[in-house]
Formats: structure tokens, sequence, C-alpha cells
């Protein structure tokens, strides 16, 4: 199956302090790319649609202001954490599609611990 | 809200077959029936999907019932490797702006 990468894995930052997230679709290009977050024993939840060229859609009670996302090009996708606070620790993960049905094919997820 | 529905945990001995149902009793026509898995801390990882025939590829198959309202998938012998929560998605084909909802997912554990 395609691949989709994220750097880094892992993340320990200080509060207040932004940190940057990258999705990488490998051997595909992808013109939308999904973020996820996921917090202890629980599902994942969307984030946000991230657009090729264009703004990103985000779900309702997602702050667009905290969690900006850049799609420049066709195979990356970054999420950026501004300002972050114990509450943002979290296992974030991106998703690509591909093929016709753009069956989503997901990254390995990066663990962000704030203190 | 998620559009499955599924048994929160499931129990399957080494080496027998894991059947995992879901119901998606409000799938449209255009809706195909997707299936990923989780193991503990990692992405999910795509298995298997289809429309209304069943499936079957090198790690699952998929059954799925002739009113499409509900789908089984199917390990044939299941290995502690399997040990993961599984997700039953449905999705509309090919557009790019329908999101994945995902549910609570059942949490297979394989037993030795």
């Amino acid at each position: 199956g395609a691949v989709v990468s994220q750097h880094p894995s892992w993340v320990i930052c200080k509060s207040g302090t932004s940190v940057k997230i990258e999705c990488r679709s490998l051997d595909f290009q992808a013109t939308t790319m999904f973020w996820y977050r996921q917090f202890p024993k629980q599902s994942l939840m969307l984030m946000a649609t991230s657009n090729e060229g264009s703004k990103a859609t985000y779900e309702q009670g997602v702050e667009k202001d905290k969690f900006l996302i850049n799609h420049a090009s066709l195979t990356l996708s970054t999420l950026t954490v501004t300002s972050a606070h114990p509450e943002d620790s979290s296992f974030y993960i991106c998703s690509a599609g591909v093929g016709r049905l753009d069956t989503q094919y997901f990254g390995p997820g990066t663990r962000l611990t704030v203190l | 809200d998620a559009k499955t529905t599924q048994p929160p945990s499931m129990d399957c001995a080494e080496g027998r077959a894991a059947n995992l149902p879901c119901n998606h009793s409000t799938i449209s026509g255009n809706e195909y029936v997707y299936w990923y898995r989780q193991i503990h801390s990692q992405g999910p990882q795509y298995i298997i999907h289809g429309l209304k025939n069943n499936e079957t590829n090198e790690m699952a198959s998929l059954i799925i019932t002739e009113d499409r309202k509900s789908s089984t998938l199917i390990l044939p012998h299941a290995t502690l490797r399997d040990t993961a929560v599984y997700y039953c998605i449905v999705r509309a084909r090919g557009n790019r702006d329908d999101k994945i909802i995902f549910g609570k997912g059942t949490r297979l554990h394989i037993l030795p």
C-alpha cells in the first residue's frame, strides 16, 4: 500500500512554545490530507482537512489559530501547534488518499508531550 | 457521529478465525465499507474495503450482507500480532472531501 510518513515521531516541548509536525506522502501525490488527534484510550478525532493550495477546513471546536495547517505541495502537509499547553499533549496522526477511491493511508503518528 | 456500530471488545484463540462484525444500517448506495486496525501507539493500518461483493486479500476477508446493512471482517488464522483495535468505516467513493469519522472500534484480544 501507499506510504505516509510523519516527522517527528515524538516531541517534548515547554508550555508556550510552538511545535511543527510534518506529514508526507512518500510515493504518491495527495491533494487532500486529514489531521487527527487521539487521546489515551479514545478513538481518533478528526481535526481538519488539509487542502493543497487552499485553506484548511477545521472541524467544529478546533481552533484554527492554534492549530495552523499548511499544505504547500502535493506531498507535504504541516500542522503547527502554536503556544502549546499541557492539554495539547496527544497523539497526532495524518492521513492521505490515493487512487480512484481515495483510499486513506495513515501516518505512524506523532506523540506530543507539553510540559 | 460514526455511521457504524461495533462490539467494544472480542477475544479469539490464536490460530482460530477471528470474525469481527459491524453494523452500518444507514449506508448509502455510493458508500464503501472500509476496515482499518490500530496497533497500540501506531497509526491505523488499512486492511480491506468493499462495496457489495465479498472481498479477500492477503490480510483478511470481508463479507458484506446482501442488503449491505452489516459486514464481517474475517482474519482466517489469528496470531498474537493481530491484537489491535479494529475500525469499521463507511465512506463515499472517490470524494476527497468526505471525511472519515472513526467510531470506537472493536478491541480484539488474541489469546495464546
